[in-house]
């Protein structure tokens, strides 16, 4: 199985931040990863697709980038209504796999 | 308007079994694979079973196989999860999750979830 490694674990900022979240691959798999938002008690939301494409109705605040085995989630400024938790997913083999998550919080 | 709103879940005894299911709308359902994501309570998330738009192709993860059935009916625009000789670790929320492509690509709308408890 692709193991997929968030960091960090949990993380703090300030509304207008740049906030960047990293999901590492133990193998490379080209562009085959997207991003969700999960916020308490609901389901996840997906945000971007295959690395760096913005699902429809995503603001644009939020991007991704990488290929290989290192991406990067960004969050050019955050607002109040980002807070919750961000999952990498891989989909380059079975079983499809998910990072541990990364937990947003407001300063 | 896509909607996916899974049933079927509640409290099971070790051994036992429970059948979820995902009534679709709002799409065509006939046109897309499927899949079943969980989330144990406070952990994060796990990608359980896929199944293809004609139920030609079925995958699961390693946990759950021999025990776990999915299955559809397009004429119902309805997803099962067949969930038999259920441990303790099975206890989660289960999501239906609508895929773009076969094979697993990405799950661009969700359901709100069902909650299966294995307990004694």
């Amino acid at each position: 199985d692709i193991q997929m490694t968030q960091s960090p674990s949990s993380l703090s900022a300030s509304v207008g931040d740049r906030v960047t979240i990293t999901c590492q691959a133990s193998q490379d798999i080209s562009n085959y990863l997207n991003w969700y938002q999960q916020k308490p008690g609901k389901a996840p939301k997906l945000l971007i697709y295959d690395a760096s494409n913005l699902e429809t109705g995503v603001p644009s605040r939020f991007s991704g980038s990488g290929s290989g085995t290192d991406f990067t989630f960004t969050i050019s400024s955050l607002q109040p209504e980002d807070i919750a938790t961000y999952y990498c997913q891989e989909y380059d083999n079975l079983p499809i796999t998910f990072g541990q998550g990364t937990r947003l919080e407001i300063k | 308007e896509v909607q996916l709103v899974e049933s079927g879940g509640g409290l099971v005894k070790p051994g036992g079994s429970l059948r979820l299911s995902c009534a679709a709308s709002g799409f065509t359902f006939s046109s897309y694979s499927m899949n079943w994501v969980r989330q144990a309570p406070g952990k994060g998330l796990e990608w359980v079973s896929f199944i293809s738009s004609s139920s030609r192709y079925i995958y699961y993860t390693d946990s759950v196989k021999g025990r776990f059935t999915i299955s559809r009916d397009n004429a119902k625009n309805s997803l099962y999860l067949q969930m038999n000789s259920l441990r303790a670790e099975d206890t989660a929320v289960y999501y239906c999750a609508r895929d773009v492509t076969s094979p697993p690509r990405y799950f661009d709308y969700w359901g709100q979830g069902t909650l299966v408890t294995v307990s004694s």
